[in-house]
């Protein structure tokens, strides 16, 4: 069965400051990777994916994800962060791009301190 | 263009009572999901629905049922409403013909279970 676990619940960073949220997955085939955001009271956006071929990601907004396929992991970074980027993020698997079953994290919630 | 809408935003419903919730899909879209958000979690998977037919379902009871219309709308039933069932409750849509195309989400309907 496949999951996800995000590290961390909570992540504060000063503005301008780098982040990386973390995020480990567990699948016995291979797998379809993704990050969201979700802003307060509104549905998800797609941050990135990962499907396959280059193992770095560049999403929207100045983020990027890294595949480690050793490590089962995709953690996502950005190098400077603004006060527009306090959200939820949640990192996502699947089985397949075609699925619409895809197995979301806990949620990392990103504060940026001033 | 229009993208995921749902309705309606907000319901407050009585334990015991049955509801119905409402998705447009993304226009070019065929395919819709439903995804139960719990206070402080990730969504989680509830079922899909593409040719007006249920395809996958997640680990949900059968007091929660769909139904997938001929222009691709959706509905969500939730009968004998607990006070477990008190979510964010979200929609998606994708179209099959695009393989590798992301899910869109919708705003969701916050239901409250009192």
């Amino acid at each position: 069965a496949q999951s996800v676990t995000q590290l961390d619940s909570q992540v504060p960073v000063f503005e301008e400051a780098p982040v990386e949220l973390r995020c480990n997955y567990s699948s016995s085939v291979s797998v379809y990777l993704f990050w969201y955001v979700q802003y307060p009271n509104q549905g998800l956006q797609l941050l990135l994916k990962y499907l396959s071929g280059s193992t770095l990601v560049k999403g929207i907004n100045g983020f990027e994800a890294e595949f480690n396929k050793s490590q089962t992991s995709f953690h996502l970074r950005k190098p400077s962060v603004h006060i527009s980027d306090t959200a939820e993020y949640f990192c996502a698997v699947s089985e397949g791009m075609s699925a619409s079953k895809i197995i979301f994290g806990s949620g990392t919630r990103l504060s940026i301190r001033p | 263009d229009a993208g995921v809408t749902q309705s309606p935003t907000h319901l407050i419903k009585t334990r015991g009572q049955q509801v119905t919730l409402r998705c447009s899909p993304k226009s070019g879209h065929d395919t819709v999901s439903w995804y139960q958000q719990a206070l402080g979690q990730g969504p989680q998977f509830i079922f899909q629905y593409y040719e007006e037919e249920e395809r996958q379902r997640g680990n949900f009871p059968d007091r929660f049922s769909g139904h997938q219309f001929p222009n691709y709308s959706s509905e969500l039933n939730v009968n004998a409403l607990l006070l477990g069932d008190s979510a964010l409750y979200l929609c998606a849509s994708r179209s099959r013909r695009q393989v590798q195309g992301p899910l869109h989400f919708g705003n969701g309907t916050r239901l409250t279970v009192t």
